[in-house]
């Protein structure tokens, strides 16, 4: 059965501090995967990663993802109280999302 | 669209009455997925849809949940005689074809009394 299980699935942080959520996958037909954050209802977009070993930057936040190993890591660094949320990692075969459990990440002041 | 949009944004039904819950994915889109999200939960997964095909429709929980597309566009997802386990945000989501990101609606809220 294919699954997606994000680790930890909470963290409490203070304002500055890196962070590093994981994301490992058993999926069939592998295609990407994708990270999204949830503040309220719905999931915004962040990163998709197809190939090994490539990091994606968005300002403070990067991804890479490891297609041997099986799994892919978000950094946020610098954290701000705005980066408190829930961040979903979604893994895409040939047709559907297969999305984790999500970590919600606390950030105190 | 702009966007994708979920109507209604909030339902409150009564026990044992029929829901329709209606997606408008992005214009041009022609992967769309429902998954309904729990208090508390993950995203867990309903349907996807390739055109007005359901390839795979495995999430769905029971055969109360039906869902249908028509013209590669708008879906509606139909929950009848429903449950209060049925309470939940219904979100949608639309993808290129392709290896591409999907976007998420702001989703339905189902409270069933």
């Amino acid at each position: 059965e294919d699954k997606v299980v994000q680790s930890p699935l909470s963290l409490v942080v203070h304002e500055g501090d890196t962070v590093t959520l994981n994301c490992s996958y058993e999926v069939t037909n592998f295609r990407s995967l994708l990270w999204y954050k949830q503040e309220k209802k719905a999931p915004t977009f962040l990163f998709m990663l197809t190939s090994s070993g490539i990091e994606k930057k968005s300002g403070r936040l990067s991804s890479i993802l490891d297609k041997k190993e099986l799994f892919s890591i978000l950094n946020i660094t610098a954290t701000q109280t705005g980066d408190s949320a829930v961040y979903l990692c979604a893994v895409g075969n040939t047709g559907k999302l297969i999305f984790g459990q999500g970590t919600t990440l606390q950030v105190k002041p | 669209g702009a966007g994708v949009s979920q109507s209604p944004s909030n339902k409150v039904t009564e026990k044992g009455k029929d829901v329709e819950l209606r997606c408008d994915p992005i214009s041009g889109h022609t992967a769309l997925y429902w998954y309904r999200q729990s208090l508390g939960q993950g995203l867990e997964f309903l349907i996807y849809f390739q055109g007005n095909s359901a390839p795979d429709k495995s999430g769905l929980p029971s055969d109360r949940f039906s869902a249908e597309r028509t013209g590669g566009s708008v879906s509606t997802l139909t929950i009848q005689r429903t449950q209060q386990e049925d309470s939940a945000v219904y979100l949608c989501a639309s993808r290129l074809q392709g290896y591409t990101e999907a976007f998420f609606g702001q989703g339905t809220r189902l409270t069933v009394v």
